[in-house]
């Protein structure tokens, strides 16, 4: 089956500090990988997808790359702010027919001042 | 426009009673999701309609668990004879039927069985 496997959090970053959160994958197929991002007290936002090998998805700063030879989807971003802090959840969609997506457990970042 | 809306936003039943959650996707998406998220399970998938139509129902956890799809918008998910492990944050997701598998997601409702 599918799984999703995420670094453990919490991760506590100083303001401007380089982030990086690794993401692998196990899949059937080709899958659509995609970062959501929950802020505090707030829904599920996508932040960035990537469908096809080496295809790179950026949004607000954060960046991804679909690696198939390693299986990953590691998100970074060059300096965090404050607002960044959120959980952050890695997923895969691998069926057209069902495109339901398989999540990883989240990995809460938190940046201070 | 409008995204994706949920009602309620919190619910709280006793022990045994059913409860109706509902969702209004985006206009125009025909593909919309349940998914449950908890402590210990994490973001689970429940269900998943194309249209009225439920091509997957894998992830619902039990028979007391259903849900419908009226006019290719609003879904209602229900739980019959609500138990303790039920309680969750209930998610709904719709997105466009073609594409990427994007999915755009409500605020959640958060049910708490007491």
């Amino acid at each position: 089956g599918n799984s999703v496997t995420q670094m453990e959090g919490p991760v506590t970053l100083s303001e401007e500090a380089f982030l990086t959160i690794n993401c692998t994958y196990t899949a059937t197929g080709y899958p659509s990988l995609f970062w959501y991002v929950q802020y505090p007290g707030e829904g599920l936002q996508l932040l960035l997808k990537a469908t096809k090998a080496d295809d790179k998805g950026s949004n607000k700063g954060f960046e991804a790359t679909y690696r198939k030879e390693t299986t990953s989807f590691h998100l970074e971003k060059g300096s965090v702010q404050v607002s960044d802090s959120a959980v952050y959840f890695c997923a895969l969609s691998d069926n057209p027919g069902r495109r339901a997506l398989t999540f990883g457990s989240g990995t809460r970042l938190q940046v201070q001042p | 426009g409008a995204g994706v809306s949920q009602s309620p936003s919190n619910k709280v039943t006793e022990k045994g009673k059913d409860v109706e959650l509902r969702c209004d996707p985006i206009s125009g998406h025909t593909a919309l999701y349940w998914y449950r998220q908890s402590l210990g399970q994490g973001l689970e998938f429940l269900i998943y309609f194309q249209g009225n139509s439920a091509p997957d129902k894998s992830g619902l956890p039990s028979d007391r668990f259903s849900a419908e799809r009226t006019g290719g918008s609003v879904s209602t998910l229900t739980i019959q004879r609500t138990q303790q492990e039920d309680s969750a944050v209930y998610l709904c997701a719709s997105s466009l039927a073609q594409g990427a598998g994007e999915q755009y997601f409500g605020p959640g409702t958060r049910l708490t069985v007491t």
